[in-house]
C-alpha cells in the first residue's frame, strides 16, 4: 500500500534556526516527489518537484533533497514569514494523481 | 508558475440546495484537472479526475451522483455538490496539470459552508 508519512507534525523555530522536515514514502514506483506550501485558507503553492534519488532543488531559503525511501526540506535562517504548512505528495508511476501527506506545521518565531 | 483560480472563494448555502465551483487555469491549458477536499487540520484527499471532454473518474467512497464534476474545456473545470449537507462542509480545492509536465498547480480554494 502506498504511504507518505511527514514529520514532524508540528515544528516551531526561532527566526535564524535552520532545520529539516521529513517526508518517509513507501510505494509501487515512483514518478515524483512533491513538495508544496500551503497558507491558512489558502490552496497549496508549488515548490519543488523530485524525480530521482540523489537530485537536489533549492529556492531561496529551501532546499529539497531525495533519497530511495524519503525527502528533506532543508531551511536554512528561516525568517517568519517561512511561517506555513509544508506538504509533501508523491505521484506513483502510471498514475497522475498526487498523494498528500499530513503535512509540517511550521512557526517561525521573531 | 503556472496560474489556477476558483470561485466562489467563499460560499453559505442552505442544506438541500445544490452549489457549483469553478476552477480556470488562467495562463495554461489544463488537460487534467483534480478536486480534492480538506477538512480542519487535515490534509488534501484526491475527489475525483477529470480529463477535459471525458467523464470524471472518481475515488473510493465519493458519491459521482452527489459530486458532479465537468471538463468542458482545456481551462474549465466545474464541481457542483448536489443536495448540499451539512457534513459536505469543506474546504474544496482544484488543481490543474497541463502539456508534458507532472507539476500539478493548485487553485485558492472555495470554503463551503452548509448551513
Amino acid at each position: 500500500e502506498d504511504q507518505v508519512t511527514q514529520s514532524p507534525e508540528a515544528l516551531r523555530l526561532q527566526e535564524g534556526e535552520s532545520s529539516s522536515l521529513n517526508c518517509s514514502y513507501t510505494v509501487s514506483g515512483l514518478r515524483g516527489l512533491f513538495w508544496y506550501r500551503q497558507d491558512p485558507g489558502k490552496g497549496p503553492e508549488f515548490l519543488f518537484t523530485l524525480y530521482s534519488a540523489g537530485e537536489e532543488k533549492e529556492k531561496e531559503r529551501l532546499k529539497a533533497t531525495l533519497t530511495k525511501k524519503e525527502s528533506f526540506l532543508h531551511i536554512t535562517a528561516p525568517k517568519p514569514e517561512d511561517s506555513a504548512t509544508y506538504l509533501c505528495a508523491v505521484q506513483v508511476t502510471g498514475a497522475n494523481n498526487l498523494f498528500f501527506g499530513t503535512g509540517t506545521r511550521l512557526t517561525v518565531i521573531p | 508558475g503556472a496560474v489556477v483560480s476558483q470561485h466562489p472563494s467563499r460560499v453559505i448555502c442552505k442544506s438541500g440546495t445544490s452549489v457549483k465551483i469553478e476552477c480556470r487555469s488562467l495562463d495554461f491549458q489544463a488537460t487534467t484537472m483534480f478536486w480534492y477536499r480538506q477538512f480542519p487540520k487535515q490534509s488534501l484527499m484526491l475527489m475525483a479526475t477529470s480529463n477535459e471532454g471525458s467523464k470524471a473518474t472518481y475515488e473510493q467512497g465519493v458519491e459521482k451522483d452527489k459530486f458532479l464534476i465537468n471538463h468542458a474545456s482545456l481551462t474549465l473545470s466545474t464541481l457542483t455538490v448536489t443536495s448540499a449537507h451539512p457534513e459536505d462542509s469543506s474546504f474544496y480545492i482544484c488543481s490543474g496539470v497541463g502539456g508534458s509536465s507532472y507539476e500539478q498547480y493548485f487553485g485558492p480554494g472555495t470554503r463551503l459552508t452548509v448551513t
